[in-house]
Protein backbone atom coordinates (compact mmCIF):
# COMPACT_ATOMS: atom_id res chain seq x y z
CA UNK A 1 0.00 0.00 0.00
CA UNK A 2 1.22 3.19 -1.32
CA UNK A 3 0.98 6.31 1.50
CA UNK A 4 2.00 9.75 1.60
CA UNK A 5 2.30 12.48 4.06
CA UNK A 6 3.11 16.30 4.13
CA UNK A 7 5.08 18.23 6.67
CA UNK A 8 5.72 21.53 7.50
CA UNK A 9 5.11 24.62 8.10
CA UNK A 10 1.32 26.15 9.08
CA UNK A 11 2.49 29.55 8.97
CA UNK A 12 4.66 31.63 6.91
CA UNK A 13 5.56 35.06 6.38
CA UNK A 14 6.05 37.05 3.00
CA UNK A 15 9.36 37.22 1.68
CA UNK A 16 10.04 33.83 3.44
CA UNK A 17 11.19 30.68 2.36
CA UNK A 18 8.88 27.52 2.66
CA UNK A 19 10.31 24.08 3.19
CA UNK A 20 7.94 21.37 3.06
CA UNK A 21 8.92 17.33 3.12
CA UNK A 22 6.87 14.22 1.38
CA UNK A 23 7.54 11.19 3.60
CA UNK A 24 5.83 8.25 1.53
CA UNK A 25 5.94 4.09 1.98
CA UNK A 26 5.32 1.36 -0.11
CA UNK A 27 7.56 2.48 -2.91
CA UNK A 28 11.06 3.42 -3.27
CA UNK A 29 12.57 6.11 -5.59
CA UNK A 30 15.67 4.02 -6.33
CA UNK A 31 13.13 1.77 -8.29
CA UNK A 32 12.89 2.30 -11.67
CA UNK A 33 10.10 3.99 -13.23
CA UNK A 34 8.95 5.76 -9.81
CA UNK A 35 8.35 9.81 -9.01
CA UNK A 36 6.98 11.88 -6.66
CA UNK A 37 5.55 15.64 -7.13
CA UNK A 38 4.15 18.77 -5.13
CA UNK A 39 0.99 20.38 -6.61
CA UNK A 40 -1.05 23.09 -4.58
CA UNK A 41 -4.47 24.12 -4.90
CA UNK A 42 -5.01 27.67 -3.68
CA UNK A 43 -8.75 27.88 -1.75
CA UNK A 44 -11.62 27.57 -4.00
CA UNK A 45 -9.03 27.52 -6.88
CA UNK A 46 -7.72 24.38 -9.29
CA UNK A 47 -5.04 22.46 -8.73
CA UNK A 48 -1.67 23.66 -10.10
CA UNK A 49 1.70 21.64 -10.09
CA UNK A 50 4.75 22.31 -8.67
CA UNK A 51 7.60 20.36 -9.46
CA UNK A 52 8.41 16.38 -9.93
CA UNK A 53 11.65 14.32 -9.16
CA UNK A 54 12.03 10.69 -10.44
CA UNK A 55 14.40 7.80 -9.73
CA UNK A 56 16.57 8.80 -12.35
CA UNK A 57 16.93 12.29 -10.86
CA UNK A 58 15.14 14.16 -13.83
CA UNK A 59 13.38 17.24 -12.30
CA UNK A 60 10.37 19.12 -13.96
CA UNK A 61 9.16 22.05 -13.14
CA UNK A 62 6.39 24.48 -13.46
CA UNK A 63 7.63 27.20 -15.78
CA UNK A 64 5.83 29.83 -14.02
CA UNK A 65 7.46 29.14 -10.78
CA UNK A 66 10.53 27.05 -11.61
CA UNK A 67 12.55 30.38 -10.45
CA UNK A 68 11.56 29.77 -7.20
CA UNK A 69 10.54 26.40 -6.88
CA UNK A 70 13.33 22.96 -6.17
CA UNK A 71 12.39 19.58 -6.01
CA UNK A 72 14.87 17.49 -4.29
CA UNK A 73 14.95 13.78 -2.56
CA UNK A 74 16.23 11.54 -0.34
CA UNK A 75 15.85 8.20 -1.21
CA UNK A 76 17.40 6.17 2.46
CA UNK A 77 14.53 8.18 4.34
CA UNK A 78 11.83 7.91 1.35
CA UNK A 79 11.38 11.77 1.56
CA UNK A 80 10.92 14.30 -1.09
CA UNK A 81 11.25 18.27 -0.29
CA UNK A 82 10.02 21.18 -1.94
CA UNK A 83 11.18 24.33 -1.60
CA UNK A 84 9.22 27.60 -2.32
CA UNK A 85 11.52 31.15 -1.97
CA UNK A 86 10.04 34.36 -1.63
CA UNK A 87 6.53 33.80 -0.66
CA UNK A 88 3.42 35.80 -1.14
CA UNK A 89 0.07 36.06 0.38
CA UNK A 90 -1.16 34.45 -3.11
CA UNK A 91 0.88 31.41 -2.62
CA UNK A 92 -1.46 30.07 0.30
CA UNK A 93 -2.84 26.97 -0.95
CA UNK A 94 -2.92 23.15 0.54
CA UNK A 95 -0.03 21.80 -1.07
CA UNK A 96 -0.12 17.74 -1.88
CA UNK A 97 2.70 15.52 -2.36
CA UNK A 98 1.51 12.87 -5.11
CA UNK A 99 3.33 9.28 -6.88
CA UNK A 100 3.40 8.69 -9.96
CA UNK A 101 4.91 6.01 -12.47
CA UNK A 102 6.44 6.15 -15.54
CA UNK A 103 6.58 3.13 -17.98
CA UNK A 104 9.29 3.63 -20.99
CA UNK A 105 8.70 7.28 -21.58
CA UNK A 106 5.14 7.75 -20.78
CA UNK A 107 4.44 9.51 -17.66
CA UNK A 108 1.13 8.14 -16.12
CA UNK A 109 -1.14 9.48 -13.62
CA UNK A 110 -0.57 10.65 -10.40
CA UNK A 111 -2.01 7.46 -8.40
CA UNK A 112 -1.64 8.23 -5.25
CA UNK A 113 -2.13 11.73 -2.84
CA UNK A 114 -1.21 12.70 0.34
CA UNK A 115 -3.46 14.52 2.57
CA UNK A 116 -2.25 17.62 1.86
CA UNK A 117 -0.98 20.48 4.38
CA UNK A 118 -2.68 23.75 3.97
CA UNK A 119 0.01 26.77 4.39
CA UNK A 120 -0.66 30.45 5.11
CA UNK A 121 1.12 33.14 4.21
CA UNK A 122 0.57 35.75 6.55
CA UNK A 123 2.71 38.45 8.17
CA UNK B 1 1.54 26.42 -23.19
CA UNK B 2 -1.12 23.29 -23.80
CA UNK B 3 -4.62 24.59 -21.94
CA UNK B 4 -7.10 22.23 -21.12
CA UNK B 5 -10.84 23.35 -20.85
CA UNK B 6 -13.82 22.25 -18.71
CA UNK B 7 -16.95 23.45 -18.12
CA UNK B 8 -17.35 25.45 -14.91
CA UNK B 9 -20.03 23.23 -13.80
CA UNK B 10 -22.36 20.86 -14.20
CA UNK B 11 -25.81 19.41 -12.45
CA UNK B 12 -27.40 16.53 -12.80
CA UNK B 13 -30.19 14.75 -10.86
CA UNK B 14 -29.84 11.77 -9.17
CA UNK B 15 -29.71 8.29 -11.31
CA UNK B 16 -28.74 10.29 -14.23
CA UNK B 17 -25.66 10.44 -16.34
CA UNK B 18 -23.45 13.17 -16.16
CA UNK B 19 -20.88 13.76 -19.25
CA UNK B 20 -17.99 16.05 -18.17
CA UNK B 21 -15.67 17.31 -20.96
CA UNK B 22 -12.26 18.49 -21.22
CA UNK B 23 -11.06 20.05 -24.40
CA UNK B 24 -7.54 20.01 -26.05
CA UNK B 25 -5.48 20.75 -29.25
CA UNK B 26 -4.66 17.18 -30.19
CA UNK B 27 -5.78 15.53 -27.25
CA UNK B 28 -6.51 12.53 -28.97
CA UNK B 29 -2.86 11.98 -28.89
CA UNK B 30 -2.40 12.28 -25.03
CA UNK B 31 -2.98 10.20 -22.46
CA UNK B 32 -5.97 11.36 -20.12
CA UNK B 33 -6.49 11.07 -16.82
CA UNK B 34 -9.56 11.98 -14.54
CA UNK B 35 -9.24 12.62 -10.65
CA UNK B 36 -12.58 13.62 -8.64
CA UNK B 37 -11.60 15.78 -5.45
CA UNK B 38 -14.51 16.24 -2.42
CA UNK B 39 -14.81 19.03 -0.54
CA UNK B 40 -11.86 18.91 2.03
CA UNK B 41 -9.91 15.97 0.50
CA UNK B 42 -7.14 15.43 -1.44
CA UNK B 43 -7.92 14.38 -5.21
CA UNK B 44 -8.59 10.42 -6.10
CA UNK B 45 -7.73 9.23 -9.53
CA UNK B 46 -11.34 7.69 -10.90
CA UNK B 47 -10.13 7.06 -14.85
CA UNK B 48 -6.42 6.42 -16.13
CA UNK B 49 -5.14 6.65 -19.58
CA UNK B 50 -8.88 7.39 -20.97
CA UNK B 51 -10.90 4.85 -20.34
CA UNK B 52 -9.21 2.39 -16.91
CA UNK B 53 -10.94 2.72 -13.94
CA UNK B 54 -8.56 1.76 -10.82
CA UNK B 55 -9.17 -0.84 -8.12
CA UNK B 56 -12.25 0.46 -6.22
CA UNK B 57 -13.50 3.03 -8.61
CA UNK B 58 -17.05 2.21 -9.17
CA UNK B 59 -17.98 1.03 -12.72
CA UNK B 60 -20.35 3.80 -12.73
CA UNK B 61 -17.29 5.82 -13.65
CA UNK B 62 -16.26 6.02 -17.41
CA UNK B 63 -14.05 7.43 -19.77
CA UNK B 64 -13.99 7.95 -23.88
CA UNK B 65 -12.35 10.20 -25.96
CA UNK B 66 -13.11 11.69 -29.18
CA UNK B 67 -11.48 14.41 -32.12
CA UNK B 68 -10.22 16.98 -29.57
CA UNK B 69 -12.67 16.36 -26.11
CA UNK B 70 -12.22 13.81 -23.81
CA UNK B 71 -15.18 13.21 -21.69
CA UNK B 72 -15.77 11.39 -17.90
CA UNK B 73 -19.28 9.98 -18.08
CA UNK B 74 -20.74 9.18 -14.67
CA UNK B 75 -24.08 7.06 -14.75
CA UNK B 76 -26.43 6.48 -12.55
CA UNK B 77 -25.75 9.58 -10.68
CA UNK B 78 -25.45 9.28 -6.54
CA UNK B 79 -25.68 12.31 -4.08
CA UNK B 80 -21.75 11.27 -3.10
CA UNK B 81 -20.53 11.50 -6.57
CA UNK B 82 -21.07 15.51 -5.97
CA UNK B 83 -17.16 17.04 -6.27
CA UNK B 84 -14.84 18.50 -8.25
CA UNK B 85 -13.47 16.69 -11.34
CA UNK B 86 -10.50 17.30 -13.12
CA UNK B 87 -8.66 16.27 -16.33
CA UNK B 88 -5.05 15.67 -16.62
CA UNK B 89 -2.80 15.00 -19.25
CA UNK B 90 1.10 15.12 -19.72
CA UNK B 91 2.68 17.11 -22.73
CA UNK B 92 5.86 17.17 -24.40
CA UNK B 93 6.24 20.83 -24.02
CA UNK B 94 4.46 22.28 -20.34
CA UNK B 95 4.88 18.36 -18.74
CA UNK B 96 2.22 17.69 -16.35
CA UNK B 97 -1.03 19.75 -17.41
CA UNK B 98 -4.24 20.26 -15.47
CA UNK B 99 -7.87 20.78 -16.86
CA UNK B 100 -9.53 23.91 -15.11
CA UNK B 101 -12.01 21.81 -13.33
CA UNK B 102 -15.90 21.27 -13.26
CA UNK B 103 -18.18 21.27 -10.31
CA UNK B 104 -20.62 18.25 -10.05
CA UNK B 105 -23.64 18.96 -8.45
CA UNK B 106 -26.42 16.50 -7.61
CA UNK B 107 -29.68 18.06 -7.70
Amino acid sequence: QITLKESGPTLVKPTQTLTLTCTFSGFSLRNGGVGVGWIRQPPGKALEWLAFIYWDDDERYNPSLKHRVTITKDTSKNQVVLTMTNMDPVDTATYYCAHQTVVLITFGPLESWGQGTLVTVSS
Amino acid sequence: SYVLTQPPSVSVAPGQTAKLTCGGNNIGSKNVHWYQQKPGQAPVLVVSADRDRPSGIPERFSGSKSGNTATLTISRVEAGDEADYYCQVWDDISDLVFGTGTKVTVL
